[in-house]
């Protein structure tokens, strides 16, 4: 069975300083999906960035990449030049090929002005 | 990306009663999901909503507590029956797309937040 595992309940970052939440999973497939969701008090579900797990170059969207271990099983999201905005409860999750997501406990964010 | 609407944004209701919550999508999708997400929790994948077949529930889940249609590719309603305060959850439709001809990535909708007294 597929687990997500978010070991950090809650995160602290200056603003503009770097921060990173880590996410480990476990799946006995070969061909997955990797991603980190970020949900804000509106509570709307937005996508954040995607790993395939056949790529070995790790996924960057403008300011926030991924460092994925694919033997270590360890997916984590580094976030720079933190902002306000980016304070939300941030969900690792995953997808076996064309199938359902299962997400972790999430990491609520807190960004210090 | 799609763009997914969900009606009710948010409801009050009685023990006892039943809810329909509507998802709708701005494009034809495959794959359309059904999640729960229960006060300071993740989420949890209710079924998978098939077009022209019945949904299929996960572990834990009965069509006769959440009855699931799906009368086209891009419209899904799930419905929460016999409310019970344990019921007091957001509810969050999502679609599957793909680059290629499997799903693989998941999109969500804005949410239902459900309050059951």
């Amino acid at each position: 069975a597929q687990t997500v595992t978010q070991s950090q309940p809650e995160m602290s970052v200056q603003e503009a300083e770097t921060v990173t939440l880590s996410c480990t999973y476990d799946t006995s497939e070969s061909d997955y999906y990797l991603f980190w969701y970020k949900q804000p008090p509106s509570r709307q579900m937005i996508l954040v960035i995607r790993q395939e797990a056949y790529k070995q170059q790790n996924a960057t969207e403008n300011r926030f990449s991924v460092n994925f271990q694919k033997a270590a099983k360890s997916f984590s999201l580094k976030i720079s030049d933190s902002q306000l905005g980016d304070a939300a409860m941030y969900f690792c999750a995953l997808m076996e090929y064309g199938n359902k997501l299962v997400f972790g406990a999430g990491t609520i964010l807190r960004v210090k002005s | 990306s799609a763009v997914i609407s969900q009606k009710p944004s948010r409801d009050i209701c009685q023990r006892g009663t039943s809810l329909t919550i509507q998802c709708q999508v701005d494009s034809q999708v495959t794959m359309m999901f059904w999640y729960r997400q229960q006060p300071g929790q993740s989420l949890t994948l209710i079924a998978t909503a098939n077009q022209g077949s019945e949904a299929t529930y996960e572990s834990g889940f009965v069509i006769d507590k959440f009855p699931i249609s799906r009368p086209n590719l891009t419209f899904s309603t799930l419905t929460v029956s016999n409310m019970s305060p344990e019921d007091s959850s957001i509810y969050l439709c999502s679609v599957g797309r793909s680059s290629g001809t499997i799903p693989d990535t998941q999109y969500f909708g804005p949410g239902t937040r459900l309050t059951v007294l």
